[in-house]
């Protein structure tokens, strides 16, 4: 079975700031990887996926996130913190191929000027 | 790119009513959909997978005779929520899947409020 922890529900930073989502994972395969950005009221906008090969993956609006088999961890970074960046940000894991893809809790991001 | 319109973005019903929820993929044929419940601050919770001209299948707790799901062709697949109450109030959402390793497409949502 395949499962995703956020770790921190609620990150805050000042705008300019790194910003660190961290996302584990536990597969009985080996996954895929996601991370999905949420703007109220609204789907979902996929920021970066990893599916095999290099495991440093970069993403839209300078995202980025490194699949780190050892740690079973996939963790989003971005340099510099935007205010547009202020959002709900979810991890999800896919198990075998044509499965549905499990999410995590979110972790809701702000921003500060 | 693969597109999913999901249909409506905001429903309001009473109590007791059935409505229905349409994903249509726009541009690709979606050989499986998934649709995903989120309530408020919340994760998104799988509860169910659809396939072309098969049966549903319904993630453990999820009641299926008051979510009908249906998939009668490869670019259509309906939610109906059954007489609806206010504890069905939520953001529902779907997502397609083209083929088994391609990308998973999500829909932009419904809000459903039974009133």
């Amino acid at each position: 079975a395949q499962s995703v922890t956020q770790l921190g529900s609620h990150v805050s930073v000042s705008e300019g700031a790194l910003v660190l989502l961290r996302c584990n994972y536990s597969s009985s395969v080996p996954p895929y990887l996601f991370w999905y950005v949420q703007y109220p009221n609204q789907g979902l906008q996929l920021l970066l996926k990893y599916t095999t090969g290099a495991t440093l993956v970069k993403g839209i609006n300078g995202f980025e996130a490194e699949f780190k088999k050892s740690e079973t961890s996939f963790h989003l970074t971005k340099p510099s913190a935007h205010m547009s960046d202020a959002a709900e940000y979810f991890c999800a894991v896919r198990g075998q191929a044509g499965t549905a893809l499990i999410f995590g809790k979110g972790t809701t991001l702000s921003v500060s000027s | 790119g693969a597109v999913v319109s999901q249909h409506p973005s905001r429903v309001i019903c009473k109590s007791g009513t059935s409505v229905k929820i349409e994903c249509r993929s726009l541009d690709f044929q979606a050989t499986t959909m998934f649709w995903y419940r989120q309530f408020p601050k919340k994760s998104l919770m799988l509860m169910a997978t659809s396939n072309e001209g098969s049966k549903a299948t319904y993630e453990q707790g999820v009641e299926k005779d008051k979510f009908l799901i249906n998939h009668a062709s490869l670019t259509l697949s309906t939610l109906t929520v059954t007489s609806a109450h206010p504890e069905d109030s939520s953001f529902y959402i779907c997502s397609a899947l083209r083929r088994a390793n391609y990308g998973y497409t999500f829909g932009s949502g419904t809000r459903l409020t039974v009133v």
